[in-house]
Formats: C-alpha cells, sequence, structure tokens
C-alpha cells in the first residue's frame, strides 16, 4: 500500500537531548513536509521540500533540522534548542503533475513529550 | 498573509441530520482547498480536493463547495453517522508567493449522537 510511514508513534526526550523523527513515503511524491500540531491550534508548518538535497524554512523552524538526502525520506531532527517540543509532529507530502499541485496526504504522527 | 478560519469551532448533531462545516479564506489567490478529517491521536485523512478551477467536488456522503470569489468554502455531510465524529480541517493552498505549503484552519470538532 502506498502512504506515509513516522516512527516512532510515541517518543520522549530528556532536556538536553537532540531527537530525531522518521518519515519515509512510498508515493513517489517530489514534495514533502513536517507540521507541529499543538492543542486549540492550527497545524504549524517547520520545514519543508521541494526536491532531493533541498529544503526551505517554514513558520517556527528555530530549534528543528531536516536532511532530504533521499525522495523517499525526509527526517526531522528536534534539537535542545527548541524550547516546548512537546507536540505532535505530523509529516506530509504532494506532488505537483499535468500542471496542478495533487492532493497532501499525511502520516500517522509522532506524539512527542519532554520528561 | 493568507489565514484561514473555520467555524464554528464545535458542533454536536444527533444522528442522520445533514450538516454543514464553514471555512472561509482571506486571499482567494489560490491553488486548491483540501478537506481532512482528524480522528483523536491520528493523522489527516484526505476527504477532498477542490483546484482553483472547480466549484465542488463529491464523495459519498461528503459534498465540498468552493467559492472563491468570497472566499468561502463548506463540507457538506449528508445522513450524518457516530462514525463521522472527527475533527474536520480545511487546508487552502496559496496561489503565487507561498504555494509550497498549505495553510491550516483550527478546525471543527463534530459530534454525531446516536
Amino acid at each position: 500500500d502506498g502512504g506515509i510511514t513516522q516512527s516512532p508513534k510515541y517518543l520522549f526526550r530528556k532536556e538536553g537531548q537532540n531527537v530525531t523523527l522518521s518519515c519515509e513515503q512510498n508515493l513517489n511524491h517530489d514534495a514533502m513536509y513536517w507540521y507541529r500540531q499543538d492543542p486549540g491550534q492550527g497545524l504549524r508548518l517547520i520545514y519543508y521540500s521541494q526536491i532531493v538535497n533541498d529544503f526551505q524554512k517554514g513558520d517556527i523552524a528555530e530549534g528543528y533540522s531536516v536532511s532530504r538526502e533521499k525522495k523517499e525520506s525526509f527526517p526531522l531532527t528536534v534539537t535542545s534548542a527548541q524550547k516546548n517540543p512537546t507536540a505532535f509532529y505530523l509529516c506530509a507530502s504532494s506532488t505537483f503533475t499535468t500542471g496542478r499541485y495533487t492532493e497532501a496526504f499525511f502520516g500517522q504522527g509522532t506524539r512527542l513529550t519532554v520528561v | 498573509k493568507q489565514e484561514v478560519t473555520q467555524i464554528p469551532a464545535a458542533l454536536s448533531v444527533p444522528e442522520g441530520e445533514n450538516l454543514v462545516l464553514n471555512c472561509s479564506f482571506t486571499d482567494s489567490a489560490i491553488y486548491n482547498l483540501q478537506w481532512f478529517r482528524q480522528d483523536p491521536g491520528k493523522g489527516l485523512t484526505s476527504l477532498l480536493l477542490i483546484q482553483s478551477s472547480q466549484r465542488e467536488q463529491t464523495s459519498g456522503r461528503l459534498n465540498a463547495s468552493l467559492d472563491k470569489s468570497s472566499g468561502r468554502s463548506t463540507l457538506y455531510i449528508a445522513a450524518s453517522q457516530p462514525g463521522d465524529s472527527a475533527t474536520y480541517l480545511c487546508a487552502v493552498r496559496p496561489g503565487y508567493t507561498g504555494f509550497q505549503k498549505l495553510v491550516f484552519g483550527t478546525g471543527t470538532r463534530l459530534l454525531v449522537s446516536p
């Protein structure tokens, strides 16, 4: 089945630690995204990548880093510089074909908690 | 800057009722608009995508309309069922500047009672 796989489902981070969230897609989509979701707020964009080896900051990139070495993979690292990392993280992908942007598809999310 | 608003924030209806969820956006220059469903603790499931040149899309009991000139979209759910209980999110892909990303509303939490 085609889709987006995020792992782990739950992640616990100690103060001062960096942690990496995995996102893999087999939809052959060019674009991938990372969003953060907090209670009572809409999804906010952290980083996005339109093609391999290229990515741009979203609205709340401070304290996060990404890489895009393969089309299928877009891991997100939450660094110790992110002061309030407890949130639900969602990865998405989409593509551009025949002159139109396609549907965006989302993974099942990773819930990160600082302990 | 594109902003998306969804009203109401929460809605409770009895089973079988037809209902309408609203989404408004501030800039009419969009590539497309997408409706999603989110169950508690889960990711987003795509329901319908409407391209900027389209007026509506239908899937089963769901019908989404788009009026770009007024900056509005509605999601119509016919004959609601308890299984429809979830949070419904709309997102727009801006045209021109910012087209690389989706801008989300804060959602409408729907509860359908048996």
